[in-house]
């Protein structure tokens, strides 16, 4: 099987604009959490989506939202971005209790 | 309030010994335990789990002990090999409706010298 594909690889943006980051998870998983990295915070969760569902956030403020859709792919969004955004953002798909991770999208705010 | 604590931020271990890296957590309702390991500027690839009906689990080189009294887990590489070198996250999740939230630990350098 395929693993998780994130795409973009990279980003770069300045400050105010908003992004959308894509993720397809592993043929089969229904759930999709994403995660931001960052060196200060270590990973920290942002939500996850099952059936097109929110089931799940993590506390973000709400300029970071996501869908999910039919076919399981899930996008996340972030509007006005800040400095601070500044991230590795990981996509997981899952299968009962465990993750598997994308490479990954490193966008970078300037 | 960090709920899973790696509190090595390094080790360093000769090619052919035993790795030990360890993992606290505070929250009871944490059932399910994993291990990943990661590259910079790469997805955490997952190595190996426990579920908290279970005190031990191995897969291969990999050995992962859970003390829930301790509240303690810990992941035995044996033998240790320099491919081994990257940061090691512990995870944990709690069943019910922590829907797809795995909560990290700050992760341990791990470096295997020749």
């Amino acid at each position: 099987k395929a693993g998780v594909t994130q795409t973009p690889r990279y980003l770069i943006k300045t400050r105010g604009q908003q992004v959308t980051l894509s993720c397809s998870p592993i043929s089969g998983h229904r759930s999709v959490s994403w995660y931001q990295q960052t060196p200060g915070q270590g990973l920290q969760f942002l939500f996850e989506y099952f059936s097109e569902t929110q089931r799940n956030k993590g506390n973000f403020p709400g300029r970071f939202s996501g869908r999910q859709f039919s076919n399981s792919r899930s996008e996340m969004n972030v509007s006005t971005l800040e400095l601070g955004d500044s991230a590795l953002y990981l996509c997981a798909s899952s299968f009962n209790n465990e993750q598997f991770f994308g490479p990954g999208t490193r966008l970078t705010v300037l | 309030d960090q709920q899973v604590k790696q509190n090595s931020p390094s080790l360093s271990v000769q090619e052919g010994r035993i790795s030990i890296l360890n993992c606290d957590y505070t929250n009871s309702m944490f059932d399910y335990f994993l291990w990943y390991k990661k590259y910079p500027a790469e997805g955490p690839t997952f190595l190996i789990s426990i579920s908290s009906i279970k005190d031990k689990n191995e897969d291969g080189r990999f050995t992962v002990f859970l003390n829930k009294s301790a509240k303690h887990l810990s992941l035995h590489i044996v033998p240790s090999q320099p491919g081994d070198s990257a940061v090691y996250f512990c995870a944990a999740f709690a069943g019910g409706t922590s829907y797809g939230k795995l909560t990290f630990g700050q992760g341990t350098i791990l470096t295997v010298h020749p």
